[in-house]
């Protein structure tokens, strides 16, 4: 089982509309969350992370933590064009190994 | 947040030839620095964690030998790609945590795209 797991897509959704991302972590004393943001031929840049459970939000994005279930989500609300990328979920291990998923490409149709 | 650069941004090279890029954190100091590599289409694979002053930890499966890397300063991380092949074509990228920063999150470099010949 990978430490990290989420659905590859690609994700399609209308401009404006909601983008719900998901991801799983095998660690239960996982401690830290992170999405990124990759765009095509660029580097990760970090959107939000999140270490309590419950929901976090910061502008158009949303990140859920659910302990128990071990789960991880990134919502985007009022989706643009521009939101089109591939997201990375990021787990810190409690040996302080950080682990990445294969990333969710999702497109944003005008 | 905190920024870190990587030089070059895109090498070509004949095969056989030793590629360096340099991974620098400008507005920190970074004991751990982190090196990538993405084939296209594909994830993130851990190459290594590099450990300021000491040997790096590489991952399974990952050349020691042809991958160098050396971590001489706080600020500073190299990755040394010895006598390149083709198949060492791909996008490069290193990391850092800033000690500072009580979330653990690491912060990229804009990559390095290496096409060797």
């Amino acid at each position: 089982q990978k430490e990290v797991e989420q659905n590859s897509g690609p994700l399609s959704v209308p401009e404006g509309a909601i983008a719900s991302l998901n991801c799983t972590y095998s660690d239960r004393g996982s401690q830290s969350f992170f999405w990124y943001r990759q765009y095509s031929g660029k580097s990760p840049e970090l959107i939000m992370f999140i270490y309590s459970n419950g929901d976090k939000e910061d502008g158009r994005f949303t990140a859920q933590l659910n302990k128990a279930s071990q789960y991880v989500s990134l919502l985007i609300r009022d989706s643009q064009p521009s939101d089109s990328a591939t997201y990375l979920c990021a787990v810190n291990t409690p040996g302080n190994q950080f682990y990445f998923g294969t990333g969710t490409s999702l497109t944003v149709i005008p | 947040g905190a920024v870190v650069s990587q030089h070059p941004s895109w090498v070509i090279c004949k095969s056989g030839t030793s590629v360096k890029i340099e991974c620098r954190s400008l507005d920190f100091q970074a004991t751990t620095m982190f090196w990538y590599r993405q084939f296209p289409k594909q994830s993130l694979m851990l190459m290594a964690t590099s450990n300021e002053g000491s040997k790096a930890t590489y991952e399974q499966g990952v050349e020691k030998d042809k991958f160098l890397i050396n971590h001489a300063s706080l600020t500073l991380s190299t990755l040394t790609v010895t006598s390149a092949h083709p198949e060492d074509s791909s996008f490069y990228i290193c990391s850092a945590k800033n000690p500072r920063s009580g979330a653990n999150e690491q912060f990229f470099g804009p990559g390095t795209r290496l096409t060797v010949l």
